[in-house]
């Protein structure tokens, strides 16, 4: 079967750096998304991963492993407003997004 | 219009009842999708389409319709609602299927009675 798994919350503090984690299983593989979801909104593209590495992008960089099925999402200089839940999807053979439940992150000052 | 528009934004509806939700992309964009959100579960794909004129069903498909007569409009009808189908309805577009990311609208809030 097709899964996503995210831890369900986070905590951080303002100014700090946190990465959140996803692992996934897709029935093939066509790359990895990363969105940012604001209570009561719609989500937001963040990245996407299609080859192993990190991209960087300003103070969010988003880190693939294909070879362990593992991908990263490292904030930096956390914010109040960075406080969101955050989307982890894969792409899967039939180019459709598996996503995962998100992870909730709560910035604390 | 800017983007991707859904209405209504919220809509409280009788079971039994037919329901048509409404989504318009101005960005002419190949491929769209209906996803709905539920509290601890991760966006589902009901119905997509990857060009005008055709769909394709998703992880959710039952008791859902959609078309795709244009670029521009994917509209999502539910025949008969049931209280299972309350949930946030977001609908997507990218520019095709292959790896581009997906814009989303604003959401449907359905509460079904």
């Amino acid at each position: 079967g097709q899964n996503i798994d995210q831890p369900t919350e986070m905590t951080a503090t303002e100014g700090a750096i946190v990465q959140i984690n996803c692992t996934y299983q897709t029935s093939g593989f066509n790359g990895l998304f990363w969105y940012q979801q604001h209570a009561g909104e719609a989500p937001t593209f963040l990245s996407y991963n299609v080859l192993d590495g990190l991209e960087e992008k300003g103070r969010f960089s988003s880190f693939l492993s294909r070879s362990k099925g593992y991908s990263y999402l490292l904030l930096k200089e956390l914010q109040m407003k960075d406080s969101a839940s955050y989307l982890c999807a894969g792409l899967d053979s039939n180019y459709q997004l598996i996503w995962g439940a998100g992870t909730k992150l709560i910035i604390k000052p | 219009i800017a983007g991707i528009t859904q209405a209504p934004t919220s809509q409280i509806l009788a079971a039994g009842r037919r329901m048509t939700l409404r989504c318009t992309q101005d960005m002419r964009h190949n491929a769209m999708y209906w996803y709905r959100q539920d509290l601890g579960l991760g966006l589902r794909l009901i119905h997509y389409s990857n060009t005008a004129g055709t769909t394709g069903k998703g992880e959710v498909p039952d008791g859902y319709s959609v078309s795709r007569a244009n670029t521009d409009d994917f509209p999502l009808t539910l025949a008969s609602a049931v209280p299972s189908q309350t949930s946030v309805y977001f609908c997507a577009s990218s520019d095709s299927a292959e790896g581009n990311e997906q814009f989303f609208g604003p959401g449907t809030r359905l509460t079904v009675l």
